[in-house]
């Protein structure tokens, strides 16, 4: 079945530091791919999604790029700040009605 | 507008007592979708409404657990003689259609759930 495998956490980062945090999927069809962010306290929220290969999703200075031929979609951002802190999850959906499968979460620590 | 909404935030109860929960979708939103969250882990699909058609229970746990949609609004998701390892946040989702994969999910707040 469909599956996201993301970096295992905690990333602590330095505030301005470079970002990156890796996801890989597989999936039996073409999928949609996702990050979601949980802010402390708060609920999921879409930071960015792609939905064709070479798609470049982008919010709030994040990126990610949908790479069909290494089955990727690693998130990005080239300077961290300490409102960042939160857990990103990775996510596919590969066709109409089904759910989005998740990565497990990367929590993220940001430092001043 | 207003976003996916769930009662209550937060829910304390004894192993083997029943449990509600409840979620209002964003209106107009066709699609509902229940996940849980353990502590500590991703999110696991539950239970997805779609318009008028037959829900998709693929990933209920057991028979414990059950949803109900009246309509194309309000959710409610029964956990039946609750067990510790029910212990979870539950998370309720909405989106616009559901049938396409480019749809996004809009997440509400979460119940917490602990199961003494």
């Amino acid at each position: 079945g469909d599956s996201v495998t993301q970096m295992e956490g905690p990333v602590t980062l330095s505030e301005e530091a470079f970002l990156t945090i890796n996801c890989t999927y597989t999936a039996t069809g073409y999928p949609s791919l996702f990050w979601y962010v949980q802010y402390p306290g708060e609920g999921l929220q879409l930071l960015l999604k792609a939905t064709k290969a070479d798609d470049k999703g982008s919010n709030k200075g994040f990126e990610a790029t949908y790479r069909k031929e290494t089955t990727s979609f690693h998130l990005e951002k080239g300077s961290v700040q300490v409102s960042d802190s939160a857990v990103y999850f990775c996510a596919l959906s590969d066709s109409g009605n089904t759910p989005l499968v998740f990565g497990k979460g990367t929590r993220l620590s940001v430092i001043a | 507008g207003a976003g996916v909404s769930q009662s209550p935030s937060n829910k304390v109860t004894e192993k083997g007592k029943d449990v509600e929960l409840r979620c209002d979708p964003i209106s107009g939103h066709t699609a509902l979708y229940w996940y849980r969250q353990r502590l500590g882990q991703g999110l696991e699909f539950l239970i997805y409404f779609q318009g008028n058609s037959a829900p998709d229970k693929s990933g209920l746990p057991s028979d414990r657990f059950s949803a109900e949609r009246t309509g194309e609004s309000v959710s409610t998701l029964t956990i039946q003689r609750t067990q510790q390892e029910d212990s979870a946040v539950y998370l309720c989702a909405s989106s616009q259609d559901g049938t396409l994969p480019t749809d996004t999910q809009y997440f509400g707040p979460g119940t917490r759930l602990t199961v003494l």
